[in-house]
């Protein structure tokens, strides 16, 4: 069976630190990915999804950048935090093409 | 932007009353998903129905889905405390990527 792995579960960084966001998928090949941030109280905003190895989307501009170096691998990084960074990251991922219903992990609370 | 709009925003129900949970959406879609999120978890998907499909069932859940008023419902029957949640809907129409709404708090009272 599919599994997520999303990591760490919470995270405190101070405003200027860099950040690394890690989410492992196992049990499945070539999946789409996607990373969403959540902010308190409202719905999830597509950051990022990826296709492939190396190919990655960006869907609003900001201060974050994602990669995936590793077929099942999608990592969310930034050089350096701001304070509206601070949210609740979920790492999701689906079959290719339309139709998949979306296996979220556990997310990542992110306080900067 | 939010594709999907919820309605309400917040529910509150006694345990074994039904539960009805309203979304729009505004472009075509391929698919619309519900997803249901405990607090401070991430999300579970629920169930997925397609744009050629006007209604779905699945155990207490039953999804109907109305594209010439681009609209949705969620039904809950006989509902539990263990639903307590907040409950999104979500639309796919572009490459499989999903558009969330904000969601719907859903309390249900023992």
């Amino acid at each position: 069976s599919q599994t997520i792995h999303q990591w760490p579960a919470t995270l405190v960084q101070p405003v200027g630190s860099p950040l690394s966001l890690e989410c492992t998928v196992e049990g499945t090949s070539n999946p789409n990915l996607y990373w969403y941030r959540q902010a308190a109280g409202r719905g999830l905003q597509l950051l990022f999804y990826s296709i492939g190895i190396d190919q990655i989307s960006s869907e609003v501009p900001q201060n974050l950048s994602a990669s995936r170096p590793q077929d099942r691998q999608f990592i969310l990084s930034s050089k350096k935090l701001l304070l509206r960074d601070s949210g609740f990251y979920l790492c999701a991922w689906s079959g290719f093409g339309s139709g998949y219903g979306y296996t979220f992990g556990s997310g990542t609370r992110l306080t900067v | 932007s939010q594709q999907g709009e919820e309605d309400p925003q917040a529910l509150s129900i006694q345990e074994g009353e039904n539960a009805t949970m309203n979304c729009s959406y505004k472009t075509s879609i391929n698919n619309l998903q519900w997803y249901r999120q405990n607090s401070g978890r991430g999300l579970v998907h629920l169930i997925l129905i397609r744009s050629n499909e006007r209604e779905k069932h699945s155990g207490r859940l039953r999804v109907t889905l109305d594209t010439s008023k681009k609209s949705s419902s969620l039904l809950i029957t006989a509902s539990r405390a263990a639903d307590t949640a907040s409950y999104f809907c979500a639309t796919d129409g572009d490459a499989g990527k999903l558009t969330f709404g904000k969601g719907i708090t859903l309390s249900v009272r023992p």
